[in-house]
C-alpha cells in the first residue's frame, strides 16, 4: 500500500510560468514532510520541507503548501526555469522512537520546464 | 550538512555474483539508511545500519540477501547477493546529519544485472 502518492509521473510547463507538482498521503501520523530533486546519475537533494504544524514555508522560488485534512501537500515553483528540469520526490515521516525519523517517498513526477 | 562518498557508482553485473557498495561520510553519523530505487519507482528502505550492532531490515529484505556492515561512524556497505535481474536498480546511501531533519544523499550506485 503506498503511503505517499504522486499521481502525476510527469509534467511540462513553459520557462517562466508556475510549476504546481502535488502529492498526497494516507498516514495522519506523518509529522514532517519534504521535497527532493534528483537529477540522472546523481543522488536525490534536499529542496525544501515543512512540519505539520505550517500551512506554508517559502524558500526563494519554491513553496510549499500542507493541507492536512486533505493530507495533500504541493510545491510550487514560481517562475520556472529550465534548469529545474529533475524528478521531484516528496517523502512524509513521523517520529520513531529511536527519535529519528523513517521517511515514505513518493513515486516521483519528472518535470521539465520548456525554453 | 554531510558529504557522502558512494562507489561504485554504476556496474553491470552477472546473475549469480554478489555486489559490495561503499559509501564513506566526512562526519559521523549515528544511523545510516540503505535505499533501493527500481526503474519507476519510489525509493525503498532496505535497512538501517547502526554502528557496533545488526542493521534493522524493513519488511521483504533479508540480512542474507542484503548484508551490511557499519564497523565506525563513519562508513558502511551494503552488499547485493547472488544477484538476478530483479536486482537491477539504484542504491542510495544517506545519513540525516546531526541537526537536521532530512536526508543527505550519496550519489547512487546504478547496478545493471544481466
Amino acid at each position: 500500500d503506498q503511503q505517499v502518492k504522486q499521481n502525476s509521473p510527469s509534467l511540462s510547463v513553459q520557462e517562466g510560468r508556475i510549476s504546481i507538482l502535488n502529492c498526497d498521503y494516507t498516514n495522519s501520523m506523518f509529522d514532517y514532510f519534504l521535497w527532493y530533486k534528483k537529477y540522472p546519475a546523481e543522488g536525490p537533494t534536499f529542496l525544501i520541507s515543512i512540519s505539520s504544524i505550517k500551512d506554508k514555508n517559502e524558500d526563494g522560488r519554491f513553496t510549499v503548501f500542507l493541507n492536512k485534512s486533505a493530507k495533500h501537500l504541493s510545491l510550487h515553483i514560481v517562475p520556472s526555469q529550465p534548469g529545474d528540469s529533475a524528478v521531484y520526490f516528496c517523502a512524509a515521516s513521523s517520529k520513531l522512537t529511536s527519535g529519528t525519523y523513517k521517511y515514505i517517498f513518493g513515486t516521483g513526477t519528472r518535470l521539465k520546464v520548456l525554453a | 550538512s554531510a558529504v557522502i562518498s558512494q562507489k561504485p557508482s554504476r556496474d553491470i553485473c552477472q546473475r549469480g555474483t554478489s555486489l559490495t557498495i561503499q559509501c564513506q561520510v566526512d562526519s559521523q553519523v549515528t544511523m545510516m539508511f540503505w535505499y533501493r530505487q527500481q526503474p519507476g519507482q519510489s525509493l525503498t528502505l532496505i535497512a538501517t545500519a547502526n554502528q557496533g550492532s545488526e542493521a534493522t531490515y524493513e519488511s521483504g529484505f533479508v540480512i542474507d540477501k542484503f548484508p551490511i556492515s557499519r564497523p565506525n561512524l563513519t562508513f558502511s556497505t551494503l552488499t547485493v547477493s547472488n544477484m538476478s535481474p530483479e536486482d537491477s536498480s539504484i542504491y542510495l546511501c544517506s545519513v540525516i546529519p546531526p541537526g537536521s531533519y532530512g536526508y543527505t544523499f550519496g550519489s547512487g550506485t546504478r547496478l545493471t544485472v544481466v
